[in-house]
Formats: structure tokens, sequence, C-alpha cells
């Protein structure tokens, strides 16, 4: 257990329709980072945020958006969601350099 | 653009047989290069990180290095429970510096 969570484990949602992940980090860790696994891509990163600021960003869509929180998590904002969207959503965090990842949540779109 | 490739893509390994994963980096300077554990559905398991070239880490069955160019990770004697894919990400040390490029990584089977 990395000590990351996210919820929910699995969403099953249709084209078009918005979606919230959401991701809390390991206790003490004040960076997290957002990335996209495919079949057919790998690990992609998205997004990187530190006590509550954008860091940096990856491969994010447009329609996609990430804010963290005064008490650390984080959300992943999905919007007009496409078939290809469909994916395993990753959420780590790291304190010093080593990025902790969680379980993942599986968004399938139909 | 940084660059992670890994070979081979899948490799099958009777239990007690020890061999190699490759990872092949092109980065523009290197903070870091990680090395993860992914069991099917879950999210990836740290294992090493390497900052220099001639630097070694282990852990249990596995060993991994870093040359300029490449890193491997050394897997003796494994056992059923190694299988699973072994990621390499790769850390720039100008930039974006939190960003990770990831490998397509290698799939291992071990049987008994």
């Amino acid at each position: 257990d990395s000590g990351v969570t996210q919820t929910p484990k699995h969403l099953i949602t249709a084209t078009g329709q918005r979606v919230t992940l959401r991701c809390s980090p390991r206790s003490g860790d004040l960076s997290v980072y957002w990335y996209q696994q495919s079949l057919d891509q790998g690990l992609q990163f998205l997004i990187h945020y530190y006590n509550g600021e954008e860091r940096a960003k990856g491969n994010i869509l447009e329609r996609f958006s990430a804010q963290q929180f005064p008490d650390l998590h984080s959300e992943l904002n999905l919007s007009s969601l496409e078939l290809g969207d469909s994916a395993l959503y990753f959420c780590a965090s790291s304190g010093n350099n080593e990025q902790f990842f969680g379980p993942g949540t599986r968004l399938t779109v139909l | 653009e940084d660059q992670v490739t890994q070979s081979p893509e899948a490799l099958r390994l009777q239990e007690g047989e020890s061999s190699s994963l490759n990872c092949s980096y092109t980065v523009s300077g290197l903070r870091g290069l990680f090395w993860y554990r992914q069991d099917p559905g879950k999210g990836p398991e740290f294992l090493f990180t390497l900052y220099s070239a001639g630097e070694e880490k282990e852990k249990e069955r596995l060993k991994a290095t870093l040359t300029k160019k490449e890193s491997f990770l050394h897997i003796t004697a494994p056992k059923p429970e190694d299988s699973a894919t072994y990621l390499c990400a790769v850390q720039p040390y100008t930039g974006t510096a939190s960003k990770l490029t990831f490998g397509t990584g290698t799939r291992l089977q071990v049987t008994l």
C-alpha cells in the first residue's frame, strides 16, 4: 500500500458526460501528479500540482482540468468525454523526488 | 524530447533462470531514472531511483544499474511472484523537473 488513495475505483459513463476523479496524497506529501495509462500509449504525464499551485503540464487535453485543495487532495475533472478517454487514471504523490502511485481509477466511456 | 525504450517487450523465464531487462533513454540532462513494478490493473509500485552513471541498487532478487545511455534491471533466480510489468522512467534535470517519461514496459512471466 503506497498510502495514496483514489476514488472511485471504477467509473462507467457515456460520451459527452463529465466526471471527477479524486486523489488523496500520502501524509506529508505536497506534490500530486496525474497520469493517464491506455493500452496503446503507456503511462502519460498529465499535470503536476505542488501545495495548491500548478507546476507543470504534460499532454493534458483542454477538456481536462485539475486542482489541488488546501487539504492537499486533488481532483481531475474530465468533460465532454469521448470513447478514447477510456483508460486508467493514476495519481501519484511525492515528498522528495520519488513518486508513489495510487491504485488508479478505471474510466470506461460508452 | 525525452525518450525511453524498454526491451524486450515480453520475457518468459523459468523459476531460477536469471536475466536482465534493458531501458535505453535519451534525456536532456538526467536528474533521475526510476524503476517501477506494475501488476495488472494496479498502480505502479516504486522500486529504485538511480541518479548517476555507475550507481547500483539492490532489493531482494532485483538489482538496478545505470550507465550514461541505459539502465538494466537484473533479476536473479526469479520466482513466480516476480511476474509483473517492469516500467522504467526518466526525469530530466532541466525544464519540467517533475515530469516522468515512462517506457512501455517489459512484461515478465516466471513459470515453475
